[in-house]
């Protein structure tokens, strides 16, 4: 089974647009990670935040805010007034405590048209 | 500037060759990794290294091997028992194994036929 889904293969918006990408995981741990990373056309992934299971608090910034619920193992991104230079995959990962493994979502590309 | 950094950006090989991607990095990190990523997957890992002389496998080691032999560098070697190799490859590292941190580096683009 998956440990991160995301099932937004791609989405496509135009600029200014709000966008919300979903990110879905599945763990027995009670101490884990969430990761999201941006991958640019360049290739090299860019960390973007990381929200550890005993913080549910929401987190801004700029025009990015992610959103994370334990209820529905849920830690979803939203991009406000996306811009072309968010153009990107982006993706979603999780690390357990007691394992030293990252497992990754299959990523959701973002195209942000002008 | 700190970072990881890998060679070359594009490689092209001939079916049934070996071919060695390098990844090193200045970060004085102990643990490194290599992952692969196909079109529409996430990152697979490969191999990893908690310390020099240490290496473990990954979730799709067959067809692969690295080295460890300085802390800087993690060399993967993509042999000719690897059925599909070409991908994207990842190297990234962390201070220690386990560490909620990894860097990554640019990837290597690595092409067969």
């Amino acid at each position: 089974a998956q440990k991160v889904t995301q099932a937004q293969t791609e989405i496509s918006v135009v600029e200014k647009e709000d966008v919300t990408l979903d990110c879905v995981y599945e763990t027995r741990d009670t101490t884990y990670y969430l990761f999201w990373y941006k991958q640019p056309p360049s290739g090299e992934l860019v960390f973007l935040i990381r929200r550890n299971s005993f913080d549910e608090q929401n987190e801004i910034s700029g025009r990015y805010s992610w959103n994370f619920q334990k209820s529905t193992s849920s830690f979803n991104f939203t991009i406000t007034a996306s811009q072309v230079v968010d153009s990107a995959v982006y993706f979603c990962a999780l690390k357990e405590d007691n394992f030293n493994k990252f497992y990754f979502g299959s990523g959701t590309k973002l195209n942000v048209k002008p | 500037d700190g970072g990881i950094t890998q060679s070359p950006k594009y490689l092209f090989r001939k079916e049934g060759q070996n071919v060695t991607l390098s990844c090193e990095q200045n970060l004085n990190h102990d643990a490194m990794y290599w992952y692969r990523q196909d079109p529409g997957q996430g990152l697979r890992l490969i191999y990893y290294s908690q310390i020099v002389n240490d290496f473990q496998k990954g979730d799709i080691a067959e067809g692969y091997s690295v080295s460890r032999e300085k802390k800087e560098s993690f060399p993967l070697t993509v042999t000719s028992a690897q059925k599909n190799p070409t991908a994207f490859y990842l190297c990234a590292s962390s201070k220690r194994l386990g560490s909620y941190e990894q860097y990554f580096g640019p990837g290597t683009r690595l092409t067969v036929t």
